[in-house]
């Protein structure tokens, strides 16, 4: 696609139950990232993907937090039993190749709500 | 720990003067720096990069300063319009950590008056 596609955009859910988010990167991209926004902070690292493979998923905050990517394209993100301080923006990213001179490709963001 | 700063919430700067948005960090094996621009409801936009064996790299308007000793970063916009009206990161990152995570500062909201 023409750029980085996020869904839902918005999902209010109850606390507890367990939810997905999905991200469908720029055609051809192999690296893949996850950070999350909560309100007033920084974006905070989650997981990275090289391909199907993630080299990097040390942001992951517990074990509630599980995330896939398949045929190097699609990735989903997995909270489950959510909690209130999950609620934050979940922004996927995408770049051709990872390096370090050229920044992401990121996409609108999914606006969790945890009530 | 906050290892990049943004110490300034916000500012604002007329139309047509230059706008400084400044960013500290801690970590001196971080060796690679990004600037991105948010609007609202948007994802970030990547505007500029650095890395540390450079002090200064520019692209049209936005110029980013790099200070090594001082471990500081600042992005420069000559001259600002309303249209860069908006949240800017700085983001750090170090080759050498094995991994291509950035780490984001919390942001600077720049309003450009007309």
């Amino acid at each position: 696609g023409a750029g980085v596609s996020q869904s839902p955009s918005n999902k209010v859910t109850e606390k507890g139950k367990d939810v997905e988010l999905r991200c469908d990167p720029i055609s051809g991209h192999t690296a893949l990232y996850w950070y999350r926004q909560s309100l007033g902070q920084g974006l905070e690292f989650l997981i990275y993907f090289q391909g199907n493979s993630a080299p990097d998923k040390s942001g992951l905050p517990s074990d509630r937090f599980s995330a896939e990517r398949t045929g190097g394209s699609v990735s989903t993100l997995t909270i489950q039993r959510t909690q209130q301080e999950d609620s934050a923006v979940y922004l996927c990213a995408s770049s051709l190749i990872p390096d370090f001179n050229y920044g992401y490709t990121f996409g609108s963001g999914t606006r969790l709500t945890v009530v | 720990d906050q290892q990049v700063k943004q110490n300034s919430p916000s500012l604002s700067v007329q139309e047509g003067r230059i706008s400084i948005l400044n960013c500290d960090y801690t970590n001196s094996m971080f060796d690679y720096f990004l600037w991105y621009k948010k609007y609202p409801a948007e994802g970030p936009t990547f505007l500029i990069s650095i890395s540390s064996i450079k002090d200064k790299n520019e692209d049209g308007r936005f110029t980013v300063f790099l200070n090594k000793s001082a471990k500081h970063l600042s992005l420069h916009i000559v001259p600002s319009q309303p249209g860069d009206s908006a949240v800017y990161f700085c983001a750090a990152s170090s080759k050498n950590s094995g991994t291509y995570k950035y780490i984001f500062g919390t942001g600077t909201r720049l309003k450009v008056l007309a």
